[in-house]
């Protein structure tokens, strides 16, 4: 079984600021682990994946997310945000490894204030 | 990048009324499709899981024989909600998925999206 909790449906932030989006999986094996970003009424865009190897991961926009195995965490980070940042964050974890369905956290809502 | 279209994007049908969604794979093949749905303000819910000549998955709660699959090609899957009603109101999005070279490492493509309303 496999299960995310994304911690705080919203996230406000100041342009410039920090961008803390915090995600914890349960996984009984070892899981592959995803972020995605949906702007309204749009499909989802893969930001970046952790599969194996290094534990910080780099993704597209500025984004980057480190897997923690001993926290079960891969909380997704951004040093400055910009206004385009504005969308709904989805954390994923896979870890059925037949099929490797995901399963979604409830996503967070990140508003970017001027 | 891999890129996933769907079709249409909006539909507005009449209740009773079956509606056809694609989900097409532009420019890879894909062993395996998935479609979810989203309400409002909600997470995407996987519905079914479609692999390619073969019957498709569905997840605990989703009626089979209202939400058709077929997965006719690499590169194409179709939902098909049977006699829809307002309840079926969602927005459902497909993806499509990339299998890594030694097929242990794979990610999903979304597609875009397709709004359903029923009336």
């Amino acid at each position: 079984a496999q299960s995310v909790t994304q911690l705080g449906s919203h996230v406000s932030v100041s342009e410039g600021a920090l961008v803390l989006l915090r995600c914890n999986y349960s996984s009984s094996v070892p899981p592959y682990l995803f972020w995605y970003v949906q702007y309204p009424n749009q499909g989802l865009q893969l930001l970046l994946k952790y599969t194996t190897g290094a534990t910080l991961v780099k993704g597209i926009n500025g984004f980057e997310a480190e897997f923690k195995k001993s926290e079960t965490s891969f909380h997704l980070t951004k040093p400055s945000a910009h206004m385009s940042d504005a969308a709904e964050y989805f954390c994923a974890v896979s870890a059925d490894t037949g099929r490797r369905a995901l399963t979604f956290g409830s996503g967070t809502r990140l508003q970017v204030q001027p | 990048g891999a890129v996933v279209s769907q079709h249409p994007s909006r539909v507005i049908c009449k209740s009773g009324t079956s509606v056809k969604i694609e989900c097409r794979s532009l420019d890879f093949q894909a062993t395996t499709m998935f479609w979810y749905r989203q309400f409002p303000k909600q997470s995407l819910m996987l519905m079914a899981t479609s692999n390619e000549g073969s019957k498709a998955t569905y997840e605990q709660g989703v009626e089979k024989d209202k939400f058709l699959i077929n997965h006719a090609s690499l590169t194409l899957s179709t939902l098909t909600v049977t006699s829809a009603h307002p309840e079926d109101s969602s927005f459902y999005i497909c993806s499509a998925r990339v299998s890594g070279a030694g097929g242990y490492w794979d990610t999903q493509y979304f597609g875009p999206g397709t709004r359903l309303t029923v009336l």
